[in-house]
């Protein structure tokens, strides 16, 4: 696609969920990265995808984080058993090829409140 | 390791005064430097980078942002402000030798405008 788009674009859930998050980056993009961007904070990086494999997932704050990448494209950043401090919005950014000194696309978000 | 430091919070400046948003820098090697824009409601757009060459780097909406490397600084500059360039600026580094391509972004600073 033209961009880089997330789904859904805000979520509440229910303290002890399971919630699914979706990245679609752009069509030919190698590398996906997953940031997070909490209420007056920087973007914490989470995880980054060349194709399906995910050679850094340093960032990934607990077991209760997984992220997959399918086909090359889409990648779903799920997280269990949610708690409060999962609260945040999550942020999916593409770019062509990781290693090459170029800035990334971003997706607008997903704005993920437990209640 | 790599890590990006925004030491102001927040920036006040009158329309059509000089702008600066500071950012300093670490890495273990060589320096992938970029700055990003995060307007109300909408995502984060790349405005620029320094891979390597001229220190002095331009971008768009009439911003540049000079790298020095003594300093390890990548201050973000506008020579005239604009009440539209009201927003949340992130610095972003990544080390060219040895970060894999992990983005490290800063805590950010926002950026106002006054007219």
């Amino acid at each position: 696609g033209a961009g880089v788009s997330q789904s859904p674009s805000n979520k509440v859930t229910e303290k002890g969920k399971d919630v699914e998050l979706r990245c679609d980056p752009i069509s030919g993009h190698t590398a996906l990265y997953w940031y997070r961007q909490s209420l007056g904070q920087g973007l914490e990086f989470l995880i980054y995808f060349q194709g399906n494999s995910a050679p850094d997932k340093s960032g990934l704050p607990s077991d209760r984080f997984s992220a997959e990448r399918t086909g090359g494209s889409v990648s779903t950043l799920t997280i269990q058993r949610t708690q409060q401090e999962d609260s945040a919005v999550y942020l999916c950014a593409s770019s062509v090829t990781g290693g090459e000194g170029r800035g990334y696309t971003f997706g607008s978000g997903t704005r993920l409140t437990v209640v | 390791a790599q890590s990006v430091a925004q030491p102001e919070d927040q920036v006040n400046v009158a329309e059509g005064n000089p702008l600066t948003v500071k950012c300093t820098y670490s890495v273990s090697g060589n320096p992938y430097l970029f700055w990003y824009v995060q307007y109300p409601n909408r995502g984060l757009q790349f405005l620029l980078k320094y891979i390597t060459g001229d220190n002095l780097v331009k971008g768009s909406y009439g911003f540049e942002a000079e790298f020095n490397k003594s300093q390890t600084s990548f201050h973000l500059k506008k020579p005239s402000a604009l009440v539209s360039d009201s927003a949340l600026y992130f610095c972003a580094v990544r080390d060219k030798d040895t970060g894999g391509f992990k983005t490290i972004f800063g805590a950010g600073t926002r950026l106002f405008v006054k007219a």
